[in-house]
């Protein structure tokens, strides 16, 4: 089966500084793995995703994530912070089965960034 | 603007009343889901419906019944429901179900309070 670990439940960092979220994995097989970020009474937004290719993947509002397959992990970095970066941060992970796709949630990160 | 529209955004019920949440996608996208989300607790998948055939029932109670009448329409019926099922409600969207790299796509929720 199939499962997402975000170690930390909160992560603090001043504006300008760079920020990483952790995130680590486990699949049976290749893994497909996105990052998600939700603003306060808002619905999860789609950040970035790692499918294949190289392992640090670009996406939405200057993010990053580096994808590591010895260390099974799918860090988020971002190289500075803005306080409007505050949000919970979800890591998930899709597995195959049963003919439609099944999408395993980590429990979530919330990242506050000090003026 | 997600394209995934939910409303009621909010709903106080008592856990005798009947009442329903809606889901409306202008995505053209071919699967729907619905979640819960809870504090400190990680997205918990309910339902799943491709091409308006449910196709995933997470061992959900029974005083929630779901409903697809399109693909662009999803509803989940409620009945009799209990102050453990006080949550955020999401509604999301994607692509084609047989498709692994797609991320899903999140309406902003209806927050249900169970009185």
């Amino acid at each position: 089966a199939q499962s997402v670990a975000q170690p930390e439940d909160q992560v603090n960092v001043a504006e300008g500084n760079p920020l990483t979220v952790k995130c680590t994995y486990s699949v049976s097989g290749n893994p497909y793995l996105f990052w998600y970020v939700q603003y306060p009474n808002r619905g999860l937004q789609f950040l970035l995703k790692y499918i294949t290719g190289d392992n640090l993947v670009k996406g939405s509002y200057g993010f990053e994530a580096e994808f590591n397959k010895s260390q099974t992990s799918f860090h988020l970095k971002k190289p500075s912070a803005l306080v409007s970066d505050s949000a919970l941060y979800f890591c998930a992970v899709r597995e195959l089965g049963g003919g439609y796709q099944k999408v395993t949630f980590g429990t979530g990160t919330k990242l506050q960034v000090i003026p | 603007e997600t394209g995934v529209t939910q409303t009621p955004r909010h709903l106080v019920m008592g856990m005798t009343n009947k009442k329903s949440l809606k889901c409306e996608q202008h995505l053209g996208h071919n699967a729907m889901y619905w979640y819960k989300q809870s504090a400190k607790k990680p997205l918990e998948l309910m339902f799943v419906y491709n091409f308006k055939e449910q196709t995933e029932n997470n061992s959900v109670p029974s005083r929630f019944s779901p409903e697809c009448p399109n693909s662009s329409h999803l509803f989940l019926h409620l009945h009799t429901l209990q102050p453990e099922d006080s949550a955020l409600y999401l509604c999301a969207s994607s692509q084609d179900p047989g498709a692994r790299d797609q991320p899903q796509h999140f309406g902003d929720g209806t927050r249900l309070s169970i009185l």
